[in-house]
């Protein structure tokens, strides 16, 4: 079955950076993209970027441009997202998400990895 | 922000139907299939529907999506206390190029 694994809450001082991981099962990694979508407590969902899994190619959000990096790893189907220059408003849950194209529904997600920003 | 609106709450008694609306413009649901998300208290969100009125598989066909011009519908009939969640409409916005979420709703079972 598909499985998007997360790794654990970090917590984390303002300027700093923090890169999440999510450890893909259950399907051909490189045939999908991940997303990232972030929530802030109480608050709604925001769509951070993509990755292909395929090539690499990326695509970020513009608000967060600059400050965040999508990689892969295909040796280990794992996917990371890293925010630097962290701000307190950085505070949220953070998910992994697929799809197989970049416009595509997020079909599986991943369980959350709360980041919280605070000095 | 938000650039899919939704009303806040809605509620209804068991068995009822509800339905929840999702404004958007000519640049995301104008142009682009819609999806909705349901985000059960304390978990990740869960795809209900692609496409505009697509069901994935597992998902109870109670649930159902529309969409016309720039807006979009989520009904859900035979309303079960199960259904008590957060839903969230979502589609790609041509100008911002990238997803766009709906501002959520609440549903309550009375």
């Amino acid at each position: 079955q598909v499985q998007l694994v997360q790794s654990g809450a970090e917590v984390k001082k303002p300027g700093a950076s923090v890169k999440v991981s999510c450890k893909a099962s259950g399907y051909t990694f490189t045939s999908y993209g991940i997303s990232w979508v972030r929530q802030a407590p109480g608050q709604g969902l925001e769509w951070m970027g993509w990755i292909s899994a395929y090539n690499g190619n990326t695509n970020y959000a513009q608000k967060l441009q600059g400050r965040v990096t999508m990689t892969t790893d295909t040796s280990t189907s794992t996917a990371y997202m890293e925010l630097r220059s962290l701000r307190s408003d950085d505070t949220a849950v953070y998910y992994c998400a697929r799809s197989t194209q970049l416009y595509r529904a997020f079909d599986y997600w991943g369980q959350g990895t709360l980041v919280t920003v605070s000095s | 922000q938000s650039v899919l609106t939704q009303p806040p709450s809605v509620s209804e008694a068991p068995r009822q139907r509800v339905t929840i609306s999702c404004s958007g413009s000519s640049s995301n649901i104008g142009n682009n299939a819609v999806n909705w998300y349901q985000q059960l208290p304390g978990k990740a969100p869960k795809l209900l529907i692609y496409y505009d009125d697509l069901l994935p598989s597992g998902v109870s066909d109670r649930f159902s999506g529309s969409k016309s011009g720039t807006s979009a519908s989520l009904a859900i009939s035979g309303l079960q206390s199960e259904d008590e969640a957060d839903y969230y409409c979502a589609a790609w916005d041509d100008s911002l190029n990238g997803h766009v979420f709906g501002t959520g709703t609440k549903v309550t079972v009375l």
